[in-house]
C-alpha cells in the first residue's frame, strides 16, 4: 500500500440512505480518483478530481452521485438514496501533480453493501 | 474508445515455475501507458509494473517483466519463480491518452484468477 487512505473499509446501507466514502491520497498527490468494481468485474472508472475542482466526471452516473475534493481535507464520494445496485467495492487512486504517470496509488477500497 | 482485453478467466501454475498472463489492448493513439494490478483476496489494488509506449525496453520489477509486443498490442505479464502468495486475481489496465489535466484515467480488463499450487 502506497498511502492512500480509504475509510471506512465496509459500509453497510439500507436503501434510501445516503453513503460517505472518504480518501485520503498520497501525502502531496494532488490528483484523486474514484473507481468502482462491481462483483466479479474489473474497476471502471468514475471521476477525476483535483484540489477544488472536478476535471473529468463522464464514469459518474448522472443522478445520486456526487464527488469533491476540497482544498483542506479528503476527497469524498456521496451516493445519495442508495439502491441495491449501488452494491461494490469502490477503490480511491492518487498520483503526483507533475509527472509520475506511471504509477497510480490504489487504498483498499470501501465494501459498500446495500440492504 | 481504449479497450483491454484478458482472455484468460482462470490460470493454474506449480510453485516455482513461470506464468504468463495474456492482455491484449486497442487504441489508435501512439502515447499510452499500460499498467498491472494484483488484487489479492483481501480486496486491495496493488501496483506491479507499468510499461509506456515509448519505452524502448520491456519493464521488470523483480519478479515481474512484462512483454511489451507494440505491433501485435500486447502486454502480456510474466511472473517468474511463482510463489503461493502470488495467488490473486490480475488485472491489465491501460492509460487513455490525452485525458485533461494530465491524469491517469485507466480502463481495466476483466481479470485473470491466478491460482498457485504445490
Amino acid at each position: 500500500n502506497a498511502g492512500v487512505m480509504q475509510n471506512p473499509r465496509h459500509l453497510v446501507r439500507r436503501r434510501g440512505q445516503e453513503a460517505r466514502l472518504r480518501c485520503s491520497p498520497v501525502k502531496g498527490h494532488s490528483h484523486v480518483y474514484w473507481y468502482r468494481q462491481l462483483p466479479e468485474e474489473g474497476l471502471k472508472f468514475m471521476v477525476y478530481l483535483q484540489k477544488e475542482n472536478i476535471i473529468d466526471e463522464s464514469g459518474m452516473p448522472k443522478e445520486r452521485f456526487s464527488a469533491e475534493f476540497p482544498k483542506e481535507g479528503p476527497s469524498i464520494l456521496r451516493i445519495q438514496q442508495v439502491v441495491r445496485g449501488d452494491s461494490a467495492a469502490y477503490f480511491c487512486a492518487s498520483s503526483p501533480p507533475t509527472g509520475g504517470g506511471e504509477k497510480l496509488f490504489f487504498g483498499s477500497g470501501t465494501q459498500l453493501s446495500v440492504l | 474508445a481504449q479497450k483491454i482485453t484478458q482472455t484468460q478467466p482462470g490460470m493454474f501454475v506449480q510453485e516455482k515455475e513461470a506464468v504468463t498472463l495474456d492482455c491484449t489492448y486497442d487504441t489508435s493513439d501512439p502515447s499510452y501507458g499500460l499498467f498491472w494490478y494484483k488484487q489479492p483476496s483481501s480486496g486491495e489494488m496493488i501496483f506491479l509494473i507499468y510499461q509506456g509506449s515509448y519505452d524502448q525496453q520491456n519493464a521488470t520489477e523483480g519478479r515481474y517483466s512484462l512483454n511489451f509486443q507494440k505491433a501485435r498490442k500486447s502486454a502480456n505479464l510474466v511472473i517468474s519463480a511463482s510463489q503461493l502468495g502470488d495467488s490473486a486475481m490480475y488485472f491489465c489496465a491501460m492509460r487513455e491518452p490525452g485525458v485533461t489535466g494530465g491524469g491517469n484515467k485507466l480502463t481495466f480488463g476483466t481479470g485473470t484468477q491466478l491460482k498457485v499450487e504445490l
